[in-house]
């Protein structure tokens, strides 16, 4: 299909580690990106990834890229109550368009 | 700098009524484009601008015009708002592509059509 799929929900404790999992279309996507997105506010860049690249680690964020598969996960360590927000997977196509996911509720519980 | 900016915040229209929502953005960005959210839904393109007295169509155009009169401003226009376009609309600017460049969103607009 042409949509890029993320579950909807995710609820984690603090301090326990997140992990939010992406599916997108495009093989011949060049970057792949996370945004985030707080309650009343919009999407903020968190991280992205170069489509040769397998993982980028960025201080409590770990991206993962399987290209074979298509999948991409973004871990954040560590999760605190200002993590919960809405996180968006989305991917390059066509040279200079972007596909977003649904995105992701994650909750933290204290 | 302001980054990008969007008014109102809130707007409530009746079917049929028009209006523009405004994005401005003070970071000389090339890129301007206007998303809107739905429940469930990724950000779906409406239209976008690569720089100013250019403007181009996205995923769902369609009830909606745009100008780029200023590199600063990209105005949203509905012509006759419909209960369907009930949304919240984000502005967003870049320094180069969409997809090759990081995009800055502005807050958003939540726009109720009854």
């Amino acid at each position: 299909g042409e949509d890029v799929e993320q579950s909807l929900f995710l609820s984690v404790r603090e301090g326990d580690s997140s992990v939010i999992n992406c599916t997108y279309t495009d093989s011949s996507s060049t970057y792949l990106y996370w945004y985030k997105q707080e309650p009343g506010a919009g999407l903020q860049l968190l991280t992205y990834i170069f489509s040769n690249m397998d993982m980028k680690q960025d201080q409590r964020l770990t991206v993962l890229l399987n290209k074979k598969d298509k999948h991409l996960s973004l871990r954040i360590a560590d999760t605190q109550t200002g993590d919960s927000a809405i996180y968006f997977c989305a991917e390059t196509y066509n040279n200079n368009d972007m596909r977003f996911g649904a995105g992701t509720r994650l909750t933290v519980k204290p | 700098n302001a980054g990008v900016t969007q008014t109102p915040k809130f707007q409530v229209l009746k079917t049929g009524q028009s209006m523009t929502l405004q994005c401005a953005q003070d970071m000389n960005h090339e890129y301007m484009s206007w998303y809107r959210q739905d429940p469930g839904m990724g950000l779906r393109l409406i239209h976008y601008s690569v720089g100013a007295g250019i403007t181009d169509q996205g995923e769902v155009p369609n009830g909606y015009n745009v100008s780029r009169s200023t590199t600063e401003d990209f105005p949203l226009r509905l012509l006759s708002a419909a209960p369907s376009q009930t949304s919240v609309y984000f502005c967003a600017s870049s320094y180069g592509g969409r997809a090759t460049d990081t995009q800055y969103f502005g807050p958003g607009t939540r726009l109720t059509v009854l």
